[in-house]
């Protein structure tokens, strides 16, 4: 069964720090990799996504990822935070094949900026 | 970008009675929805998965009796949880894609539901 580990519950960090929130999977294939950032009081909306192609992938507000598939890691990284990014962020799989396209979810890693 | 209005967001309820969330993709066709529930501190857990038209598939460990769900059209699925009890409490959150592997589940904003 495919799983997804987030290694860090809660990280606070001060404006214009940088970030980098971990992630691994375990996964028998192809996978597809996200990453969901869920702002306070709204919804999950997708961050950026690695299908196939450059391991390094820019997503929306500045951040970006990269996919190791030697260690089965996709971390996320941002160059300097803002207190807008406070948010919870998880990290989802699914498998690239056919019919395989169920999200599995880490546990979610909340960040907290401080101005 | 694409939509998915999910209703109501909150609900609190009697135990015994039976609460019904629609969700909807607001301008998509969702071929398939996912429901699932995510309890304080942990994530998301998928429920089950439904494809317009056909049964939901459901989890391991879910009972498909207690969370009924319907996907009559491409718009518009439902999860009822049938007679509620206090550990029925979580938040459920749908999510909708127009399926493949690679096209990323827009999600709901999701329903907090509190059993007394």
């Amino acid at each position: 069964a495919q799983s997804v580990s987030q290694h860090n519950h809660h990280v606070i960090l001060s404006e214009a720090a940088s970030l980098e929130l971990g992630c691994n999977y375990s996964y028998g294939g192809t996978v597809n990799l996200f990453w969901y950032v869920q702002y306070p009081g709204q919804h999950l909306q997708l961050l950026l996504k690695y299908f196939s192609g450059d391991p390094l992938v820019k997503g929306i507000k500045g951040f970006e990822a990269e996919f190791i598939k030697s260690k089965f890691s996709f971390n996320l990284r941002k160059p300097s935070v803002q207190w807008s990014d406070t948010a919870e962020y998880f990290c989802a799989v699914t498998g690239s094949g056919a019919g395989s396209y169920q999200l599995t979810f880490g546990k979610g890693t909340k960040l907290s900026v401080i101005p | 970008g694409a939509v998915v209005s999910q209703h109501p967001s909150w609900v609190i309820c009697k135990s015994g009675t039976s609460v019904k969330i629609e969700c909807r993709s607001l301008d998509f066709q969702a071929t398939t929805m996912f429901w699932y529930r995510q309890f304080p501190k942990q994530s998301l857990m998928l429920m089950a998965t439904s494809n317009e038209g056909s049964k939901a598939t459901y989890e391991q460990g879910v009972e498909k009796d207690k969370f009924l769900i319907n996907h009559a059209s491409l718009t518009l699925s439902t999860l009822t949880v049938t007679s509620a009890h206090p550990e029925d409490s979580s938040f459920y959150i749908c999510s909708a894609s127009t399926v493949n592997s690679n096209q990323p589940q827009h999600f709901g904003d999701g329903t907090r539901l509190s059993i007394l």
